[in-house]
C-alpha cells in the first residue's frame, strides 16, 4: 500500500528566508510518479511539479528545488527567499505505475511566511 | 492554458438531499478524478472514470455516490442523499491519454459542499 508523510504540518518563517518541506513516501512498486501541489487560501490545488521514479535528477525552477533520494524514499522541497505569496498549504503526493494515476496525498504542509 | 472547470463553486444543501457537481475536464483528456477534502484534512481520492466506466473507486465512494459523463464535456458527481459528514471540498481532474505513464493530474478549482 502507498503513503505518504509530511511530518511538519505547520512552518512559519520570515521573508527571503529559505524553507524546506519534507516528504517521506512508502510504496511497493518500482515505478512511481512523486508530485507537489500548491493549495492557496483560495483553495485550489496547483500543479508545481512531477518526478518518475527511474529519474533522480534534482530539478530547480526559479525559487523552488526538489530533492529527490530513492535512498531515503523522500522528496524534499526547497523554497529559497520565501515570499509572502508562497503562504499555502503545500502536498506531496505519490501514484503508483500499477495504481493508475490514482493519488495518495500527504497530510500537507502548512506554510506562512510573514512579512 | 487549458483547465478544469467546476460549478458551483459553493452549494449549501440540506441533509437528505440530492446534490449533483459539475466539471468540465481539459478538452483532450481521457481520464477523469473525483477526490475530496474535508476541512482541514486531506485531499482524498473517490473514484476515476475512463471510457465511460468507473475504472477505480475508493472505499469512501460508496452507494450514495454515482458518476457519469452525460455528454462529450462534463462529468458529474452525485450524491443521492447527503449527510452531514459530506461537507467537503470535491475537486474533480483530469489527465491525458496515457494511465499508465503517470501524466500529470490536473485539478478544477473544486466545490465546496456545505450540508446542513
Amino acid at each position: 500500500a502507498q503513503k505518504v508523510t509530511q511530518a511538519q504540518t505547520e512552518i512559519s518563517v520570515v521573508e527571503k528566508e529559505d524553507v524546506t518541506l519534507d516528504c517521506v513516501y512508502e510504496t511497493r512498486d518500482t515505478t512511481y510518479y512523486l508530485f507537489w501541489y500548491k493549495q492557496p487560501p483560495s483553495g485550489e490545488l496547483v500543479f508545481l511539479i512531477r518526478r518518475n521514479s527511474f529519474d533522480e535528477q534534482n530539478e530547480i525552477s526559479g525559487r523552488y528545488s526538489w530533492n529527490f533520494q530513492k535512498s531515503t524514499s523522500s522528496f524534499n522541497f526547497t523554497i529559497t527567499a520565501s515570499q509572502v505569496v508562497d503562504s499555502a498549504v503545500y502536498f506531496c503526493a505519490l501514484s503508483e505505475h500499477n495504481a493508475g494515476n490514482m493519488l495518495t496525498f500527504g497530510g500537507g504542509t502548512r506554510l506562512m511566511v510573514k512579512p | 492554458e487549458p483547465e478544469v472547470t467546476q460549478t458551483p463553486s459553493h452549494q449549501v444543501t440540506q441533509m437528505g438531499q440530492e446534490v449533483i457537481l459539475r466539471c468540465v475536464p481539459i478538452s483532450n483528456h481521457l481520464y477523469f478524478y473525483w477526490y475530496r477534502q474535508i476541512l482541514g484534512q486531506k485531499v482524498e481520492f473517490l473514484v476515476s472514470f475512463y471510457n465511460n466506466e468507473i475504472s477505480e473507486k475508493s472505499e469512501i465512494f460508496d452507494d450514495q455516490f454515482s458518476v457519469e459523463r452525460p455528454d462529450g464535456s462534463n462529468f458529474t458527481l452525485k450524491i443521492r442523499s447527503t449527510k452531514l459528514e459530506d461537507s467537503a471540498m470535491y475537486f474533480c481532474a483530469s489527465t491525458g491519454r496515457d494511465r499508465a505513464s503517470g501524466n500529470t493530474i490536473y485539478f478544477g478549482e473544486g466545490s465546496w459542499l456545505t450540508v446542513v
